[in-house]
Parts: structure tokens; C-alpha cells; sequence
């Protein structure tokens, strides 16, 4: 079953426009949130991260809200450029300290 | 260094074969991570080792054998692999277990025949 989800395989964007990714989660454990980027033939790369007492966390263009109620997390990329064109995965923890859970990803694509 | 270094990047193996994936960090970072990634899917934890010790086995077969000799080290053995094992293997280190950010590795690409 799983616990963090990314319903949406994938999201086009033109550059210069808002992206945003969602991502919901099950698990009511879970108090840790990140976002990573990967590129083809890369490993995962960190993005940004929120925890669960927190609603929202800004990075540069990255912004990161969280809705406990709704156990659901949203990344807006803004402006999206080009380069932003990766899979984003979204994962969480919990307060016992396992690592990662991952979601499925979430294709972007980000067109000049 | 931020680097999570995995050699080799790729590797083909036959069934029979024992062969083994490496990784390196030297960041001071104390707990080391295997993940298993198939295609179109998350990455899955494998294993975690938090001080050189193993606090975290997901159920994996036995044909994969984990080892961290020191610190900076994480060995993943394989040994009589099945094709669906064919994945990429990810190397992650993270300053302490628990919620902290993962640092990943490039990966390794396994091919099993």
C-alpha cells in the first residue's frame, strides 16, 4: 500500500509559468517532507524540505506548502525554466527515524 | 566533498556470478543507505546502516549481502541474482538516521542475464 503518493505521472509547463507538483500521503506518522529532483542517469538531488509544524517553506524559486489536515504537500516552481525539466519525487518520514519513503515521481517538462 | 561516489556505474552479470557494488562518502555522514530503483517506479529501501551497524533490513533476499567496513564505506554483495533484480542501485549517506536530508549517489546499473 502505499503511503506517499504522486498521482500525476507527469505535468508540461511553459517556461516562465507557474509548476505545480502535489503529493499526498497516508500515513499520519509521518512529520518530514521533502522534495528531491533526478535527472536521467543521476541520482536523486535534494530540493527542499518541511516539516510538520510548518505550512510553508520558500527556497529561491522553490516553495513548499504543507496541509496536515489534508495530508497533502504541493511544490511550486515559479518562474519554471527549461532546466527545472526532471522527475520530482516527493518523500516522507516519520518520528522514528526510518529513512525515505518515496513516491512514484512526477514527470515535468518545461518548454521554451 | 558533498559527493556520494558508487562504482561501478553500470554492471552485467550472469546468474551465477558474484559481484559487488561500492560506495564512498566523506562527509562525516553516519548512517548509509541502499535503495533499488526499477524503472517508472520510487526508489525502495533496501537497506540502513546507522554507525557501521545495521539498523534496517526491508525483508531483503539473502542473495544481497550489505556490508560497511568503516564509515565511509557500504558494500552491496550479490551473489546468485535473479534477472528481476536487474535495477539501478542507489547509495544514499545522511549526517544521522531519521529525519535528516539523504544524499544520494549517482548509482549503479545492474543488469542481470
Amino acid at each position: 500500500d502505499q503511503q506517499v503518493k504522486q498521482n500525476s505521472p507527469s505535468l508540461s509547463v511553459q517556461e516562465g509559468r507557474i509548476s505545480i507538483l502535489n503529493c499526498d500521503y497516508t500515513n499520519s506518522m509521518f512529520d518530514y517532507f521533502l522534495w528531491y529532483k533526478k535527472y536521467p542517469a543521476e541520482g536523486p538531488t535534494f530540493l527542499i524540505s518541511i516539516s510538520s509544524i510548518k505550512d510553508k517553506n520558500e527556497d529561491g524559486r522553490f516553495t513548499v506548502f504543507l496541509n496536515k489536515s489534508a495530508k497533502h504537500l504541493s511544490l511550486h516552481i515559479v518562474p519554471s525554466q527549461p532546466g527545472d525539466s526532471a522527475v520530482y519525487f516527493c518523500a516522507a518520514s516519520d518520528q522514528a527515524g526510518t529513512a525515505l519513503i518515496f513516491g512514484k515521481g512526477t514527470t515535468l517538462s518545461v518548454s521554451s | 566533498d558533498t559527493e556520494v561516489t558508487q562504482t561501478p556505474k553500470h554492471l552485467v552479470m550472469g546468474m551465477t556470478n558474484k559481484k559487488s557494488l561500492k560506495c564512498e562518502q566523506h562527509m562525516g555522514h553516519r548512517a548509509m543507505y541502499w535503495y533499488k530503483q526499477k524503472a517508472k517506479k520510487p526508489p525502495e529501501l533496501m537497506f540502513v546502516y546507522s554507525y557501521e551497524k545495521l539498523s534496517i533490513n526491508e525483508s531483503v533476499p539473502s542473495r544481497f549481502s550489505p556490508e560497511c567496513p568503516n564509515s565511509s564505506l557500504l558494500n552491496l554483495h550479490l551473489h546468485a541474482l535473479q534477472p528481476e533484480d536487474s535495477a539501478l542501485y542507489l547509495c544514499a549517506s545522511s549526517v544521522g538516521s531519521g529525519a535528516n536530508v539523504l544524499t544520494f549517489g549517482a548509482g549503479s546499473r545492474l543488469t542481470v542475464l
